[in-house]
């Protein structure tokens, strides 16, 4: 089972459409979950961290479920522009980079 | 200001030969960060540096990949005896403090390398 997972959609959602998008881990001592996103050939760029208590940044909501052990991504009134890849990254120590792990990415699609 | 830049942009090698890969991190970034990405997966991570030394290198895949950062900026990955299996695109990373557990990493546009 791979530590971080991510189902690799594509996601294809019309235009003001909510999307959410889920992403799981399997290390329950996690420390800290991030979304990134990246645009095709472009690099990775930080979309939001992961609070406890959740998190929004205008039409996106960020939550964590430590029970579960999963993170979401919502997206409400979808853009032509969010259409991208997600990428999930969690966290597993404290101050080891070895430990951030990326997840292989959820692509979305936004059509007009 | 200049955000992370890695040169060059696109290498194309044969294989058995020797490569560089060259990162400029976000100035005053103490953390550099080497990732591999190949197509369809998320970055791999490579090896970290906090300042001039190499705090983690446990992504390295062999010994023919070594990285230095010999001032604290600048950083090249070093590849010897390049394989097929090596092409993917490399991302460097930088950030202000390091691998602590709410660091924003920030990625530079990544060197392409094939090999042939």
């Amino acid at each position: 089972r791979k530590e971080v997972e991510q189902d690799p959609g594509p996601f294809n959602v019309p235009e003001g459409a909510t999307v959410a998008f889920n992403c799981t881990y399997s290390n329950s001592a996690s420390q800290s979950f991030f979304w990134y996103r990246q645009d095709c050939r472009k690099e990775p760029k930080l979309l939001m961290s992961v609070y406890s208590s959740g998190n929004e940044d205008g039409r996106f909501t960020a939550q964590l479920n430590r029970a579960s052990q999963y993170i979401s991504l919502l997206i409400r009134d979808s853009k032509l522009s969010d259409s991208a890849t997600y990428l999930c990254v969690v966290n597993t120590g404290y101050s080891s980079a070895s430990k951030i792990i990326f997840g292989s990415g959820t692509r979305l699609s936004i059509r007009p | 200001g200049a955000g992370v830049s890695q040169t060059p942009s696109n290498k194309v090698t044969e294989k058995g030969k020797y490569v560089e890969l060259r990162c400029d991190p976000i100035s005053g970034h103490t953390a550099l960060y080497w990732y591999r990405q190949s197509l369809g997966q998320g970055p791999e991570f490579l090896i970290y540096f906090q300042g001039t030394g190499a705090a983690d290198d446990s992504g390295l895949p062999n010994d023919r990949f070594f990285a230095v950062r010999p001032e604290g900026s600048v950083s090249t990955l070093k590849i010897q005896r390049t394989e097929r299996g090596d092409s993917a695109v490399y991302l460097c990373a930088s950030s202000l403090l390091g691998a602590t557990s709410t660091d924003t990493q920030y990625f530079g546009p990544g060197t392409r390398l094939t090999v042939l």
